[in-house]
């Protein structure tokens, strides 16, 4: 089975842009949750989604925003892109919105901000 | 990470045994992990304790959990060259919403 898969793998974009990175979950998995890692760091938490709802929220300004669809596929959306908006973001899912066996991560969109 | 602290590297010899610690602070966490990364990799989950949970073996991964001081370790028995990575300890919070928040990690060097 395939794994959590997100694209692109890499992009660049210019200051005031805005991006949409895209995330599918393993098959059977219904919550989504979306990380920026930047370099040296540990992954911040952006969003969780179960079921097409957000479940829970990270201290991120509302330029941040994502969606679920009904296939439990996800959008991370992020406006007026600001030079500290690079980073890797990373999308996780896992079968239950508790985290109870973890999450299991993509590879990540390395995201350049110019 | 938001409040959860590790030490920033280890350096171990192949064959000893690495324990990594980390500090949470957030008494109402139900579930802890450890994460490891590879260079260019994305995260991959290791192992998880349930907040009742003193202790989990698992093969060479042996997880500590003592709830009374929010701190947990990882110990990997006989490390490998190929255990070489950075590990992330996490928490799931609950209150207030889901949320995973990781630790900085620590990277581990493991001399042949």
């Amino acid at each position: 089975d395939a794994g959590v898969t997100q694209s692109p793998t890499h992009l660049i974009k210019t200051r005031g842009q805005h991006v949409t990175l895209r995330c599918s979950p393993i098959s059977g998995h219904k919550s989504v949750s979306w990380y920026q890692q930047v370099l040296g760091q540990g992954p911040q938490f952006i969003f969780q989604y179960y079921e097409k709802e957000e479940r829970g929220r990270g201290n991120f300004p509302d330029r941040f925003s994502a969606r679920q669809f009904p296939n439990y596929s996800s959008e991370l959306n992020v406006n007026a892109l600001l030079l500290g908006d690079s980073a890797l973001y990373l999308c996780a899912s896992s079968m239950d919105p508790q985290g109870a066996s973890g999450a299991f991560f993509g590879q990540g969109t390395r995201l350049t901000v110019v | 990470g938001e409040d959860v602290e590790q030490s920033l590297f280890l350096s171990v010899r192949e064959g000893d045994s690495s324990v990594i610690n980390c500090t949470y602070t957030d008494s109402s966490s139900t579930y802890l992990y450890w994460y490891k990364q590879e260079p260019g990799a994305g995260l991959q989950l290791l192992t998880y304790i349930f907040s009742n949970m003193d202790m989990k073996q698992d093969q060479r991964l042996t997880v500590l959990l003592n709830k009374k001081d929010k701190h947990l370790s990882l110990r990997i028995a006989d490390t490998q060259t190929g255990d070489s990575a950075i590990y992330f300890c996490a928490e799931r919070r609950g209150a207030g919403g889901f949320k995973t928040i990781f630790g900085a990690g620590t990277r581990l060097f493991v001399k042949a």
